[in-house]
């Protein structure tokens, strides 16, 4: 029983490159959330998911930054030409919803950016 | 706009006494609150949670306390072992329960706990 799986666990870029990551949620989950940490902050909420739908995408920066959440194959959030800010740890969470009173996120273990 | 807080960037206890993890939150719309633990090269996992209906919840050794008039909760860990050295996130979701709506989950910035064998 799989938990939420996240692809690369570090990724190094260049500026002006893009970077792609990948998440893969729990069996089961519909719902996928991304999350960025910049060093010494909390977890910032960028967008929410479901399959081929964006429903809350205002956390994520209007401009380089895009997620999507296909019918198959994992959730992936997308940076272009990536500038030294963008360096942080990305992490995704998925859920079932099937109780709204009692969400709670599983967590994968995060991709960590670099931004050179 | 920091709507939950931690206050306490790091707090260091002896193991066996007991560690209090404080949140302040703003937002009077927040009607549940977890606790997430991360420890370094991991995700968050889900520690404890409740509901503003309540004012405690007690899981084992954690218990969370909620004081809505003060807008405050707190994570007691008693007694405090070394493995629960880790980042402590508290969290917060409002309203959408009872419609079925969707819970933005927003999170402080965590305090790290150190147990000191």
């Amino acid at each position: 029983n799989a938990g939420v799986m996240q692809n690369p666990r570090h990724l190094v870029r260049r500026r002006g490159q893009e970077a792609r990551l990948r998440c893969s949620p729990m069996k089961g989950h519909s719902h996928v959330y991304w999350y960025r940490q910049l060093p010494e902050e909390g977890l910032k909420f960028m967008v929410y998911l479901q399959k081929e739908n964006i429903i809350d995408e205002s956390g994520m920066p209007k401009e380089r930054f895009s997620a999507e959440f296909p019918k198959e194959g994992p959730s992936i959030l997308r940076i272009q030409q990536v500038v030294r800010g963008d360096s942080a740890a990305y992490f995704c969470a998925s859920s079932t919803r099937l109780d709204a009173t009692n969400e709670k996120l599983f967590f994968g273990s995060g991709t960590q950016l670099s931004v050179l | 706009d920091q709507q939950v807080k931690q206050n306490s960037p790091s707090l260091s206890v002896q193991e066996g006494r007991i560690s209090i993890l404080n949140c302040d939150y703003t937002n009077s719309m927040f009607d549940y609150f977890l606790w997430y633990k991360k420890y370094p090269a991991e995700g968050p996992t889900f520690l404890i949670s409740i509901s503003s209906i309540k004012d405690k919840n007690e899981d084992g050794r954690f218990t969370v306390f909620l004081n809505k008039s003060a807008k405050h909760l707190s994570l007691h860990i008693v007694p405090s072992q070394p493995g629960d050295s880790a980042v402590y996130f508290c969290a917060a979701s409002a309203g959408g329960g009872y419609s079925g709506g969707y819970q933005k989950v927003t999170f402080g910035t965590g305090t790290k706990l150190q147990v000191i064998p």
